[in-house]
C-alpha cells in the first residue's frame, strides 16, 4: 500500500493566485515527519517545508504553508501568490520515526504545477 | 549550486559498459543517499550511508554497486545495465541519518542505457 498519495498528477494556476497541492499519508506511528520538496526542470530537489506530527501549529515558510490535518492524515501544501518560477514538480514525503520506523522518508509520485502568466 | 554536486549530468551507456556516477558534498553532512527517479514513479531509495557505513540497501540489483570512500564522496558504479535502468539518479545528503530538516539533493545524473 502506498504510504504517500498525491492524487493530482498536474495542476494549473494563474500567476499571483494561491494553489493547494494535496497529500495524504498512511502510518500507524504516532511520531512522524512530513516534508515537501520542489523539483524544477533542472532536476535538483529543493526542500521547502517540514511538519512534525506533534507540532500544534501548521508550518509556514514564506509563501509556503502546510495545511496539516492529523485526523484526516493530510498534509496539503499551500502556495500563496504563485510566481512563474513556482512551475515545477512537487513531492510530498513522510518519515516515520523510531521506534519501529525508518528514518528514511517515503516519497509520493509528485504533482506537476504550471503557473500561467 | 545546491551544495551537493553530481557528475556527470548526463550519461549514455551501452549495456556492456562500466561507468560510475559521482556525488560530492562539502556541507559537513554525515549521511548520503542514492535515489532512482523513473518517469511517473515515486522516488526509489537505493542506498544509504551513514558515517561511511552502508545502513540500508533496498533490494537493488547487483549491477549497481555503491562506494563511500569518505563522508564527502559517494559513488555509484554501474555495469551491464538494462534499458529499464534509464532514469534520473539523485544523490542526497543530510546532517545526520533522517535529519529533521530534510535533505539536500544534487541535480541528478540523467542516465540513458542503450
Amino acid at each position: 500500500a502506498q504510504k504517500i498519495t498525491q492524487t493530482q498528477p498536474g495542476m494549473f494556476v494563474q500567476e499571483k493566485e494561491a494553489v493547494t497541492l494535496d497529500c495524504t499519508y498512511d502510518t500507524s506511528d504516532q511520531s512522524y515527519g512530513l516534508f515537501w520538496y520542489k523539483q524544477p526542470s533542472s532536476g535538483e530537489m529543493i526542500f521547502l517545508i517540514y511538519q512534525g506530527s506533534y507540532d500544534e501549529q501548521n508550518a509556514t515558510e514564506g509563501r509556503y504553508s502546510l495545511n496539516f490535518q492529523k485526523a484526516r492524515k493530510s498534509a496539503n501544501l499551500v502556495i500563496s501568490a504563485s510566481q512563474l518560477g513556482d512551475s515545477a514538480m512537487y513531492f510530498c514525503a513522510m518519515r516515520e520515526e523510531p521506534s519501529g520506523g525508518s528514518y528514511i522518508p517515503t516519497f509520493g509520485r509528485g504533482t506537476s504545477l504550471i503557473v500561467h502568466p | 549550486e545546491t551544495g551537493v554536486t553530481q557528475t556527470p549530468r548526463h550519461l549514455v551507456m551501452g549495456m556492456t559498459n562500466k561507468k560510475s556516477l559521482k556525488c560530492e558534498q562539502h556541507l559537513g553532512h554525515n549521511a548520503m543517499y542514492w535515489y532512482k527517479q523513473s518517469a511517473k514513479k515515486p522516488l526509489e531509495l537505493m542506498f544509504v550511508y551513514s558515517l561511511e557505513e552502508r545502513v540500508e540497501n533496498n533490494s537493488v540489483p547487483s549491477r549497481f554497486s555503491p562506494e563511500c570512500p569518505n563522508s564527502s564522496h559517494l559513488f555509484l558504479h554501474l555495469h551491464t545495465l538494462q534499458p529499464e535502468d534509464s532514469a534520473l539518479y539523485l544523490c542526497a545528503s543530510s546532517q545526520v541519518l533522517g535529519s529533521l530538516y530534510g535533505y539536500t539533493f544534487g541535480s541528478g545524473t540523467r542516465l540513458t542505457v542503450v
